[in-house]
Formats: C-alpha cells, sequence, structure tokens
C-alpha cells in the first residue's frame, strides 16, 4: 500500500536556529514528490516539486531534497512568518494526478 | 484573478440533512479534486474529476456524491449529513494530471 509519513508531528524552534523536517514514502512507483505550506485556515500553497534522487530545490530559507526513500525540508535561519504546517505528498505513475499526503508537521518559530 | 473559490467558508448543519458544497475555477484546469481534512488523518480524497462529466472515488467516498457537467465547477454534495462528516473540505485543481494542484481556502462543516 502506497504510504507517506512526516516527521516529527510538531517542531518548536527559536528565530534563527536551523532544523529539518522528515518526509518517508512507500509507494509503488513515483511521479513527483511535493511540498506544501499551510496557514492556520487557508488551503495548502504548493512550495516545491521534486522529481528524481538527488534533486535539489531552494526558496529563501527553504531547501528541499530528495532520496529514493524520504524527501527533506530543511530551514536555515528560520523566521516567525516561517511558521505554519508543512505539508509533503507523493505522485504514483497514473493519469488521475491524485496525490498522497502525509499527515504534516506543524512548525512554531518563536522570535 | 480569484482561482479557486469554495462556497459557503462555514456551515452548520443537522444530521440527516443534504448539504452542497461549491467549488468553482477560473482557469479552466481540467482535473479537479475533493479532499477532507481531520486531525490524525491529514488530507484525504473523497472524489476526483479529470475533466467535465469524468469523476472517481478516492480514498473516502462513503456518503458523497459529486458532479461535473461544467469545467468549471466540481459540487460535493453529502446526501444525508452524519456527525462523523464534520471536517474541513478542501477543492483544488489542476492542469494535466501530473503537475501541483492549487487549493482553495476551504469550507469548515460541523454537522450537529
Amino acid at each position: 500500500e502506497d504510504q507517506v509519513t512526516q516527521s516529527p508531528e510538531a517542531l518548536r524552534l527559536q528565530e534563527g536556529e536551523s532544523s529539518s523536517l522528515n518526509c518517508s514514502y512507500t509507494v509503488s512507483g513515483l511521479r513527483g514528490l511535493f511540498w506544501y505550506r499551510q496557514d492556520p485556515g487557508k488551503g495548502p500553497e504548493f512550495l516545491f516539486t521534486l522529481y528524481s534522487a538527488g534533486e535539489e530545490k531552494e526558496k529563501e530559507r527553504l531547501k528541499a531534497t530528495l532520496t529514493k526513500k524520504e524527501s527533506f525540508l530543511h530551514i536555515t535561519a528560520p523566521k516567525p512568518e516561517d511558521s505554519a504546517t508543512y505539508l509533503c505528498a507523493v505522485q504514483v505513475p497514473s493519469n488521475t494526478g491524485k496525490l498522497i499526503f502525509g499527515q504534516g508537521t506543524t512548525l512554531q518559530v518563536k522570535p | 484573478d480569484a482561482g479557486i473559490t469554495q462556497s459557503p467558508r462555514y456551515k452548520i448543519t443537522e444530521t440527516g440533512r443534504q448539504v452542497t458544497l461549491m467549488c468553482h475555477q477560473t482557469w479552466s484546469h481540467s482535473y479537479m479534486f475533493w479532499y477532507r481534512q481531520d486531525l490524525g488523518h491529514g488530507l484525504r480524497l473523497i472524489y476526483y474529476s479529470a475533466a467535465a462529466d469524468i469523476t472517481d472515488k478516492g480514498e473516502v467516498p462513503d456518503g458523497y456524491v459529486v458532479s461535473r457537467s461544467k469545467t468549471e465547477n466540481f459540487p460535493l454534495t453529502l446526501e444525508s449529513a452524519t456527525r462523523s462528516q464534520t471536517s474541513v473540505y478542501f477543492c483544488a485543481t489542476e492542469r494535466t494530471g501530473d503537475q501541483p494542484q492549487h487549493f482553495g481556502d476551504g469550507t469548515r462543516l460541523s454537522i450537529l
């Protein structure tokens, strides 16, 4: 069964304290892995897509990496405005466009 | 440029009632999706549609009905609401089947 697991469930950081979020996946085949950010009361907002092992994407203080079994979202010198829930999702090869989501990591960055 | 509009944003209803959640997109994306988000379960796919008049079940379809007569609209109906359907519902669209999905801001549904 295709499965996506994110850890930790919650993470508290001090402003400037770098860390990483993990997304492990077990799927029959990987078409793409997606990272989203979700703020309270809002829908998920797209951040990155990764397609193959070894690929990396960066945006401001965020960097996403991908291996054959997991992806990491590295947060460098976070600021309070980075506080949000970060969701990971995988897409398996099909023509349906369906995503399988992990349960998310809720990040709180304290000033 | 509204993108995706979900309505209503908040809804309170009683068990046994029928309720319809609306999703409208301005992009003409082929694919549309309905998810529910619950604590401890993350986002779970209810139904999806690859084009007008083409719909299929997702992970948790029981108790829900969808239709898609026009590309831009994808309503979700709870035919006889139950308390277990209390949740936040998100609609999403995607252009080709292999691109990132774009989400609306959700409908918070409470069933008493």
